[in-house]
């Protein structure tokens, strides 16, 4: 079966300090990858997506950036973290086609 | 107007209750609909798709109606642990993105 995992858990980070979080998916090929945030009682912002190695769609113009090496394996990036960076940010993979998509367990980011 | 929006709630409801809650869409050529429930600092978690016809599974009762462009839940004998947040979710025919709508509170009260 696949699974999907997301690490830290938590992070707390200084302003103008870099980000790397990573996201990885098991059991499964050429999925369709994507990173959201949340702010605190908020909907989920779609960040970036990928359908495949190098392929990176951005939605929301912002100091963020997403990069995919390999095919099972996505990462939100950058260079200088923002207070308005805060949030709880969620990778989530999809097949492509009309299929749901399935969320890590999220890392939780505050920004100080 | 919002792509996917939803009545923030909370809808409070007696423990054994029914409760049934709407999401309306804008997109005419949206072609596929799902339920997610998000428990409180917990990530979504995919409920149940919304086939045309409707479909059940088990207490869960979904609908979607595409002309007046709604879809609905429905949750029968309500439990404590059926307290979330649940969101609406809708996909365009063409291309890989879904639409969030902002969530419908339920709480579950003994």
């Amino acid at each position: 079966s696949q699974t999907i995992h997301q690490w830290p858990a938590t992070l707390v980070q200084p302003v103008g300090s870099p980000l790397s979080l990573e996201c990885t998916v098991e059991g499964t090929s050429n999925p369709n990858l994507y990173w959201y945030r949340q702010a605190a009682g908020r909907g989920l912002q779609l960040l970036f997506y990928s359908v495949g190695i190098g392929q990176i769609s951005s939605e929301v113009p912002q100091n963020l950036s997403a990069s995919r090496p390999q095919d099972r394996q996505f990462i939100l990036s950058s260079k200088k973290l923002l207070l308005s960076d805060s949030g709880f940010y969620l990778c989530a993979w999809s097949q492509a086609g009309n299929q749901p998509q399935h969320f890590g367990d999220g890392t939780r980011l505050s920004i100080l | 107007r919002k792509e996917v929006e939803q009545d923030p709630g909370p809808f409070n409801v007696p423990e054994g209750a029914t409760v049934a809650f709407n999401c309306t869409y804008s997109n005419s050529a949206s072609q596929s609909f799902f339920w997610y429930r998000q428990d409180c600092r917990k990530e979504p978690k995919l409920l149940m798709s919304v086939y045309s016809s409707g479909n059940e599974d088990g207490r869960f009762t979904a609908q979607l109606n595409r002309a007046s462009q709604y879809i609905s839940l429905l949750i029968r004998d309500s439990k404590l642990s059926d307290s979330a947040t649940y969101l609406c979710v809708v996909k365009k025919a063409a291309g890989n993105k879904l639409t969030f709508g902002g969530g419908t509170r339920v709480l579950v009260k003994p």
